[in-house]
């Protein structure tokens, strides 16, 4: 039963535009998610979180929005650059109980044209 | 700069082997992860520490084994390897105070492992 679930395998955005990645939870005890961006051949770099008590953060180009309700969170990424070219993986954590270690979606491979 | 390594970066084995996988980080951090990614799974985590002599089983933990001798590694044993452990594998490490506390884990460079 996959807890974190990344329903786009792939993304294809044109440079200078927005990209929207998506990931939805189903476990309700979640209350820190992450978002990691991995190129080929590297380990996954950390890239952005947000607290359940937040619907919104954001750092320079990205932007992370939660909707606890829908269990729901989205990266927006404006203006996308040919650099943001990656897989990236959501994930979520429970800071009061269940699961340790982060859960991690499949991943959305996100390519950026020129 | 502190740092996360992984040795090897790659490795080939044979069915019924035992291989360890090393992991090194100079953070200082209490808390260290092992990860494998597989197509469609996405990264699935194997064991975990929250400290030295601290070790617990995560979502893919039979075949593996690992020991925490001092904060700064976290060797990963297949005590007999087996093809549908061939994977890349990914260590982690977070610096979170305790335990259930919101953590921001960072990432070695993985290692990629083929049994044959």
């Amino acid at each position: 039963d996959q807890q974190v679930k990344q329903n786009s395998p792939s993304l294809s955005v044109q440079e200078g535009r927005i990209s929207i990645l998506n990931c939805d939870y189903t476990n309700s005890m979640f209350d820190y998610f992450l978002w990691y961006k991995k190129y080929p051949a590297e380990g996954p770099t950390f890239l952005i979180s947000i607290s359940s008590i937040k619907d919104k953060n954001e750092d320079g180009r990205f932007t992370v929005f939660l909707n606890k309700s829908a269990k729901h969170l989205s990266l927006h990424i404006v203006p996308s650059q040919p650099g943001d070219s990656a897989v990236y993986f959501c994930a979520a954590q429970s800071s009061g109980g269940g699961a340790d270690g982060l859960t991690f979606g499949k991943g959305t491979h996100l390519i950026i044209q020129p | 700069d502190a740092e996360i390594t992984q040795s090897p970066r790659h490795k080939i084995t044979e069915t019924g082997r035992q291989v360890t996988l090393a992991c090194h980080q100079t953070w200082n951090h209490n808390n260290m992860f092992w990860y494998r990614q597989d197509l469609g799974h996405g990264l699935r985590l194997i064991h975990y520490s929250y400290g030295v002599h601290d070790t617990n089983k995560g979502e893919v933990s039979d075949g593996y084994s690992v020991s925490r001798s001092n904060t700064e590694d976290l060797p990963l044993t297949l005590e007999s390897a087996a093809s549908s452990q061939t994977s890349v594998y990914f260590c982690a490490s977070s610096g979170a105070p305790g335990l259930r506390v919101p953590d921001t884990q960072y990432f070695g460079p993985g290692t990629r492992l083929t049994v044959l």
